[in-house]
């Protein structure tokens, strides 16, 4: 079974809908993260979180929010969701060591807003 | 400002041509240089990370190393599953955020 896991993999909605984007780990990390990923612009953080008690924002959090239900859970929502959302998203989780903390990605969803 | 770029954009190798990716980056104070693949429509897959300049990592066909400016990925003898894109990731002391580099996406052609 994969260690990091996304649903849905695959969305296409339309302007105005609010979305929701899933991801579980069974790692047993307490850093989770929300990325999106765009031809030319690379990967960018979205959201973080170091425990179920921490959110934090990430360099383009306008538009999107995040909840972290458990150590094992962290979701995306998009409240209305904008053409310029489509994107891949990916979930990944952060294993400590020392002051750094190597990140392991989900699968991604890939999101179409029309 | 934290900033990581990679060279070339793309790369097409012929089977056991060896070659080297290139990862530049200024950061305010390195915690950590990261290597992932990436395959077309996946997640990124975890490679390699770096701490300090002189170290080295291999993995198989691949090598990393890290200069306190850059560090390299050096294929030797490429095969066609080798063909991906390959990311690089700085972590800052200052923010502990990671930033990514654009990508050097790989082509190896039997």
């Amino acid at each position: 079974d994969a260690d990091v896991t996304q649903t849905p993999r695959n969305r296409i909605t339309k302007t105005g809908k609010r979305i929701m984007l899933e991801c579980s780990q069974t790692k047993g990390h307490d850093r989770m993260y929300w990325y999106r990923q765009d031809p030319g612009l690379g990967l960018r953080l979205i959201y973080y979180s170091f425990d179920v008690k921490d959110i934090n924002k990430g360099e383009i959090s306008d538009g999107y929010s995040v909840s972290r239900q458990a150590q094992a859970k962290f979701s995306l929502s998009l409240e209305s969701a904008i053409p310029n959302q489509t994107a891949l998203y990916f979930c990944a989780t952060g294993a400590v060591r020392g002051n750094t903390d190597t990140q392991y990605f989900g699968p991604g969803t890939r999101l179409t807003v029309l | 400002e934290d900033q990581v770029t990679q060279s070339p954009e793309a790369l097409r190798l012929q089977e056991g041509e060896s070659s080297s990716l290139n990862c530049s980056y200024t950061v305010s104070g390195l915690r950590g240089l990261f290597w992932y693949r990436q395959d077309p429509g996946k997640g990124p897959e975890f490679l390699f990370t770096l701490y300090s300049a002189g170290e080295e990592k291999e993995k198989e066909r691949l090598k990393a190393t890290l200069t306190k400016k850059e560090s390299f990925l050096h294929i030797t003898a490429p095969k066609p599953e080798d063909s991906a894109t390959y990311l690089c990731a700085v972590q800052a002391s200052n923010t502990g955020k990671l930033i990514f580099g654009q990508g050097t996406t790989l082509q190896v052609k039997p």
